[in-house]
């Protein structure tokens, strides 16, 4: 399975547009990237998922070059609600599990 | 639509105990997973289930085990519980469990082994 890398943290205020990029150099032509959110003592929580160009919903925007070696995930006009750990999975399509990395401790200050 | 429930919330046991805990995936979910999260660890696979069969399993002891049954329902035990056995449990349901479908988590169970 193809390794992440992202910031460990990330500080940012209301109202700002936050950008986490993570790196996956050796992903493989079959993987999928996906962004969860977790809040303390709660589960993860599916933000976005793409293969490669842009994928947007209502909540963020996910951006993949075309060579697919990294991603970066947008969070437009972030609330102070937004302060989470953002973790960045890649995984082929027929592997049955998650693959958690350290993630990105975001903070929004008032 | 209801969502992923886990049950108990929170528990604790002694060590040697040993503990089971539930979950019930989203209706129509076939694909259960489960995941280990402490504070040195993070959050690790420990297996997936789907139609009742375990696809993949992550690499933990053998005291630790699951099972699904056919309403999808899945039960998770550990046997001879270890003080480093205290976390939060997590756990998943999907459609398929594949990669490229969205997992939905639950609340988590908070074990506390004394």
């Amino acid at each position: 399975l193809a390794k992440t890398t992202q910031p460990i943290s990330m500080d940012s205020y209301e109202g700002q547009e936050v950008n986490i990029t993570c790196s996956h150099n050796n992903i493989a032509t079959n993987d999928y990237i996906t962004w969860y959110q977790q809040f303390p003592s709660q589960g993860p929580r599916f933000i976005i998922q793409g293969y490669k160009t842009k994928v947007t919903n209502e909540v963020a925007s996910l951006f993949i070059p075309a060579d697919r070696k990294s991603s970066t995930l947008s969070l437009p006009r972030v609330s102070l609600s937004d302060t989470a750990v953002y973790y960045c999975l890649v995984a082929p399509i027929n592997s049955y599990k998650l693959i958690f990395g350290s993630g990105t401790r975001l903070l929004v200050r008032p | 639509k209801a969502g992923v429930t886990q049950t108990p919330r929170y528990l604790i046991k002694t060590r040697g105990q040993q503990v089971t805990l539930s979950c019930s995936p989203i209706s129509g979910h076939r694909s259960v997973s489960w995941y280990q999260q402490t504070p040195g660890q993070g959050l690790q696979f420990l297996f997936e289930y789907f139609s009742e069969t375990q696809r993949n399993k992550g690499n933990f002891p053998g005291r630790f085990s699951g099972r699904q049954f056919s309403n999808s329902r899945s039960e998770m035990n550990v046997s001879t519980l270890e003080l480093g056995d205290s976390a939060l449990y997590l756990c998943a349901s999907s459609l398929t469990g594949a990669a490229n479908t969205e997992a939905f988590f639950g609340q988590g169970t908070r074990l506390t082994v004394v």
